[in-house]
Parts: structure tokens; C-alpha cells; sequence
């Protein structure tokens, strides 16, 4: 069964600082892995999108990393702002899935302090 | 980028009535859209997968008699919740993914999400 699984499930954060999401997931035949930001209220917004071949692909302060064979990959977020409070999903796909359907994982919840 | 627009973002409604909920790919066509629903501090549920002129596919547990989906043309899809009940209050979603995807898929652009209230 395809599953993604993310952590920590929340954490807190103090304005300035750094901080790692993971993901783990199990999907196979793996296409791409994506992360999105989820503001409260609103729908996902993509950060980025990784095929098997790529290990690292920045955003801005977003840097998401991706091992394939460990089947891995975190996010991280560089200078931590007030803005980036929200939820972080990642989302995984596999080869020719019908109609692109995505395996979500259950997303962590970040919340920066000032 | 592709942008998808939900309409409407909230919506309140008596519990028995239905509810439509729009969703369009503003600068792409897209046979393929898909509703997601989800419940506070949880993750996207999929609930089904919208067809361009052909009945939609759905998630098993989700009755498609109460949701009905129509994807009338290739830049809109609706959602009708039918004969709404306080359990159906959540947060809808809907994505598209522009054409093209070939083996290793492109981007989903999600909408923004409608609110629905069933008091």
C-alpha cells in the first residue's frame, strides 16, 4: 500500500531559526515528490517538485532534499519567518498513476514565534 | 503558474439543502480534476477523481449520489453536496494538473478551498 509519512506532526519555532520536516514514503513505482504549504483556510500551494534523479531543489529559504533509495526526504526551512506558520504536506506520485493521484502525507504543522 | 479558482471560498447553508462548488483552470484545459476534502488539522482526503465527459471516479466510502460531480468542460468542474447534513461541513479542494504530465507527472495546482457550513 502507498503510504507518505511526515515529522514531526507539529513543532514550534522561534522567528529566525531553522527547521527540518521529514517525509518517508513507501509509494512505488516512484514519479515525483512534491511539498507544498498549506496557509490556514486556504489550499495547498506547491514549494517544490522532485523527480528520482534530482537530490536537492531550493525555493528561497525552502530547500527540500530527496533520497531516493532510502526513499526520504525533508524540507527545510532557512531563516524561519511569522509567515511561514502553516501546515507543510508532502505529496508523493507514482509512475502513470491513473490520472495523477497523489499519496498525501498527513502534513506537519509548523508555528513560528516571534 | 497554472492557476485553478474555486468559487465559492465559503459557504453556509441550511442542513437538507444542496451545494454547488465551482472549480476552474483559468489558463490551462484539464480532463482530469480532483475533490478533496478535508477535516481540521488533518490532510487532503481524496474523494474523487472528475472526468471531462465521463462519469466521475470516486473513493471508496464516498456515496457519489450525495456528491454529485459534473465536469461539463475541460476548464470546469462542480461539486454538489446534496441534501446537506452538519457532518458534511469541511473544507473542499479541488487540483488540476495541466496537460502533458507524461510518465513523470507535472505540477497540481490546487484552488482555494471552499469553506462549507451546514447549520
Amino acid at each position: 500500500k502507498n503510504q507518505v509519512e511526515q515529522s514531526p506532526q507539529s513543532l514550534i519555532i522561534l522567528e529566525g531559526k531553522n527547521c527540518t520536516l521529514q517525509c518517508n514514503y513507501t509509494v512505488s513505482p516512484f514519479s515525483n515528490l512534491r511539498w507544498y504549504k498549506q496557509d490556514t483556510g486556504r489550499g495547498p500551494v506547491s514549494l517544490t517538485i522532485m523527480t528520482f534523479s534530482e537530490n536537492t531543489k531550493s525555493n528561497g529559504r525552502y530547500t527540500a532534499t530527496l533520497d531516493a533509495d532510502t526513499k526520504q526526504s525533508s524540507l527545510h526551512i532557512t531563516a524561519s519567518q511569522l509567515s511561514d506558520s502553516a501546515s507543510y504536506i508532502c505529496v508523493v506520485s507514482a509512475i502513470k498513476a491513473a490520472g495523477n493521484k497523489l499519496t498525501f502525507g498527513g502534513g506537519t504543522r509548523v508555528l513560528v514565534k516571534p | 503558474g497554472a492557476v485553478v479558482s474555486q468559487h465559492p471560498s465559503w459557504v453556509i447553508c441550511k442542513s437538507g439543502t444542496s451545494v454547488k462548488i465551482e472549480c476552474r483552470s483559468l489558463d490551462f484545459q484539464a480532463t482530469t480534476m480532483f475533490w478533496y476534502r478535508q477535516f481540521p488539522k488533518q490532510s487532503l482526503m481524496l474523494m474523487a477523481t472528475s472526468n471531462e465527459g465521463s462519469k466521475a471516479t470516486y473513493e471508496q466510502g464516498v456515496e457519489k449520489d450525495k456528491f454529485l460531480i459534473n465536469h461539463a468542460s475541460l476548464t470546469l468542474s462542480t461539486l454538489t453536496v446534496t441534501s446537506a447534513h452538519p457532518e458534511d461541513s469541511s473544507f473542499y479542494i479541488c487540483s488540476a494538473t495541466p496537460p502533458g504530465a507524461g510518465n513523470w507527472g507535472t505540477e497540481a495546482f490546487f484552488g482555494q478551498g471552499t469553506r462549507l457550513t451546514v447549520v
